[in-house]
């Protein structure tokens, strides 16, 4: 069965240096998210994309981030300096279609900032 | 906006015993519905989902989840439950009118003993 996949699985990073964490959607999705949870706190939803731009952004999602799809198969999303408080888990997720379609979701990375 | 509570924090229950976990959604226009389990160290999930028709909803592993409109809820169940059904339990919306983003509750920590 198809999945998403993510890499790392698990990235340290140091305070104001920058991250990009990978993903690989399901090869026949046309919409990609990115989705981060803090621990102990909720799923919260950063940014979608579809056809090669940005379709929807929460207000979490701020200058300090960016998302690409540099080929036909990766998902990236960027985080130019990070803060302490950008610890997080970062879930990637696809779907085929829009609002009524599933979205698949990939492992996750955990991000530590220090 | 929209949001979405989850009552209970954590659920312990005995094996074979009935189970339901509470989601509680408010929104000022219809939703779709989800139900998304997280096992450890893996992604989320889909249970099960209303998209519109029945009022009662079918998923994978046995469980089950009504729609109420006129409560604006959207519980889960499982008749009886096992000690693989142990796991974080989210519960979701998503707006009919616009965007796909996903906005998930606070998770429900649902330990199944034997």
């Amino acid at each position: 069965e198809p999945e998403v996949t993510q890499t790392p699985s698990h990235q340290v990073t140091q305070m104001g240096q920058e991250v990009i964490l990978r993903c690989v959607p399901i090869s026949n999705h046309l919409y990609f998210y990115w989705y981060r949870q803090i621990l102990g706190q909720k799923v919260e939803f950063l940014v979608s994309f579809y056809n090669n731009e940005i379709s929807e952004k929460s207000e979490i999602f701020d200058d300090q981030f960016s998302v690409e799809r540099p080929d036909g198969s990766n998902f990236t999303l960027k985080i130019r300096s990070t803060k302490l408080e950008d610890s997080a888990m970062y879930f990637c997720a696809s779907s085929v279609g829009g609002s009524m379609y599933e979205q698949y979701f990939g492992p996750g990375t955990r991000l530590t900032v220090t | 906006a929209q949001s979405v509570t989850q009552l209970d924090s954590q659920v312990p229950v005995f094996e074979e015993a009935p189970v339901e976990l509470r989601c509680n959604y408010s929104s000022s226009v219809s939703v779709y519905l989800f139900w998304y389990v997280q096992y450890p160290n893996q992604g989320l999930q889909l249970l099960l989902k209303y998209l519109s028709g029945s009022t009662l909803v079918k998923g994978i592993n046995g469980f089950e989840a009504e729609f109420n409109k006129s409560q604006t809820s959207f519980h889960l169940r499982k008749p009886s439950v096992h000690i693989s059904d142990t796991a974080e339990y989210f519960c979701a919306v998503r707006l009919l009118s616009s965007g796909s983003r996903l906005t998930f509750g606070e998770g429900t920590q649902l330990t199944v003993n034997p």
